[in-house]
């Protein structure tokens, strides 16, 4: 069955410090993948993808993204994390790369502590 | 960056009566939209595709009967819960995709929220 998993329901960070948000997919198909963050009034917005060539994706924001195959995960990254990130996060997996017939995780909450 | 409206961004109701929601583009045209539901700390889940014109495709256990959807036009799409009941409370989101199948992105739109009394 095709599935997002992300294992972590809430994470807490102080701000300055590296984040890593972790995000495992179960497709059938070449796997086209999205993190997408959500603020409470404000509509999901796309922080990269990924579909083909380098597995190391960057993204707006500061983000980046990793593909592994091996591990069926694209886990999120930021070096640095600012207040303003804190925030929901939703990993999803689609059939295209305009994100047809998406599939979500449950979504990882992000605190940032000062 | 595109931009999808949608409207009312909250409503309360009472069980048994129809609440119309309505998803705009405002500055592309959306060839597509997509209705989605949110649970409490769960993911959002497809509940259906529109394509302008033509009917909507849904997912498999989204009645069709009680969401009605309907994308009349290249800028709104509007979804119909119908003889609301308290277990219809949810976050309810469209999205907007404005190329055609496999290329451009979806953009999202605030959500609205559908409290049944």
């Amino acid at each position: 069955a095709q599935s997002v998993t992300q294992p972590d329901i809430h994470i807490t960070v102080s701000e300055g410090a590296s984040l890593e948000l972790r995000c495992n997919y179960s497709y059938g198909a070449t796997p086209y993948l999205f993190w997408y963050v959500q603020s409470p009034g404000q509509g999901l917005q796309l922080l990269l993808k990924y579909f083909s060539g380098d597995t190391l994706v960057q993204g707006i924001k500061g983000f980046e993204a990793e593909f592994k195959r091996s591990q069926s995960s694209f886990n999120l990254r930021k070096p640095s994390v600012h207040w303003s990130d804190a925030a929901e996060y939703f990993c999803a997996v689609g059939a295209d790369q305009a994100g047809t017939a998406l599939i979500f995780g449950k979504g990882t909450t992000l605190s940032v502590s000062s | 960056g595109a931009v999808v409206s949608q409207h009312p961004s909250r409503v309360i109701c009472k069980s048994g009566t129809s609440v119309k929601i309505e998803c705009r583009s405002l500055d592309f045209q959306a060839t597509t939209m997509f209705w989605y539901r949110q649970f409490p700390k769960k993911s959002l889940m497809l509940m259906a595709t529109s394509n302008e014109g033509s009917k909507a495709t849904y997912e498999q256990g989204v009645e069709k009967d009680k969401f009605l959807i309907n994308h009349a036009s290249l800028t709104l799409s509007t979804l119909t819960v119908t003889s609301a009941h308290p277990e219809d409370s949810s976050f309810y989101i469209c999205s907007a995709r404005r190329g055609l199948a496999g290329t451009d992105t979806q953009y999202f739109g605030p959500g609205t929220r559908l409290t049944v009394l």
